[in-house]
């Protein structure tokens, strides 16, 4: 199984700035993923974090707003641009092994607040 | 896409008693089905799943039954026990897609 840690686990921001979240994993995985979770509420996939190339987004998400990078197979970031209070929310990264049909495993989360 | 409903999104019952989740999904192509466990403040945490060439599997006081022609996966708990108390997700991972989409979850509490 792999470990994936993740940072900042909290903080909070001022409307109008960036924070960039990074997840670092103990081991080669084959996909990266990206969530969000408001509270109370299931996981949203924001986008697929592609090795080497742009993320996929899913829709309602644009790059210009939750710009991604995924230089190796083990390291990806998400940031959160221009922010606003409605983006308050816990992120999550993830990762799998494998073709994808396999355990996924989360990091801890980054709870964001946006005052 | 895919959508993945899950019922009931509140489950209460006594300890000792039995527990079930019901899920279903529109892709006839998805393949793999999961069930995480969240526990308040914490992250997801893979408890069972299933592929689509089994039709059931078991862990201890856990089970995944799934239905592939009615397109429809459910999780059993058995014996149920207060640490049992979290969130419970369902998913269903698409070839079609080359992803995981999560149903809405489901509160179950167990009062001891």
């Amino acid at each position: 199984s792999a470990v994936i840690s993740q940072k900042p686990s909290r903080d909070i921001c001022q409307r109008g700035t960036s924070l960039t979240i990074q997840c670092q994993v103990d081991s080669q995985v084959t996909m990266m993923f990206w969530y969000r979770q408001q509270p109370g509420q299931s996981l949203t996939l924001i986008a697929t974090a592609n090795q080497g190339s742009e993320a996929t987004y899913e829709s309602g998400f644009v790059i210009d707003k939750f710009p991604i990078s995924r230089p190796n197979l083990t390291f990806s970031t998400l940031t959160v641009s221009n922010m606003s209070p409605e983006d308050s929310s816990i992120y999550l990264c993830s990762g799998v092994t494998g073709v994808g049909n396999t355990e996924a495993f989360f990091g801890q989360g980054t709870r964001l607040t946006v005052v | 896409g895919e959508n993945v409903e899950q019922h009931p999104s509140t489950l209460s019952v006594q300890e000792g008693d039995s527990a079930v989740i019901k899920c279903t999904y529109s892709d006839s192509a998805s393949n793999y089905f999961p069930w995480y466990k969240q526990e308040l403040g914490k992250r997801p945490q893979l408890i069972i799943d299933i592929r689509s060439n089994v039709g059931e599997k078991k862990d201890q006081r856990i089970a995944v039954t799934l239905n592939k022609t009615a397109k429809h996966f459910s999780l059993h708990i058995t014996e149920t026990q207060p640490e049992d108390s979290a969130v419970y997700f369902c998913a269903g991972w698409g070839t079609s897609y080359g992803k995981l989409t999560f149903g809405q979850g489901t509160i179950l509490t167990v009062h001891p």
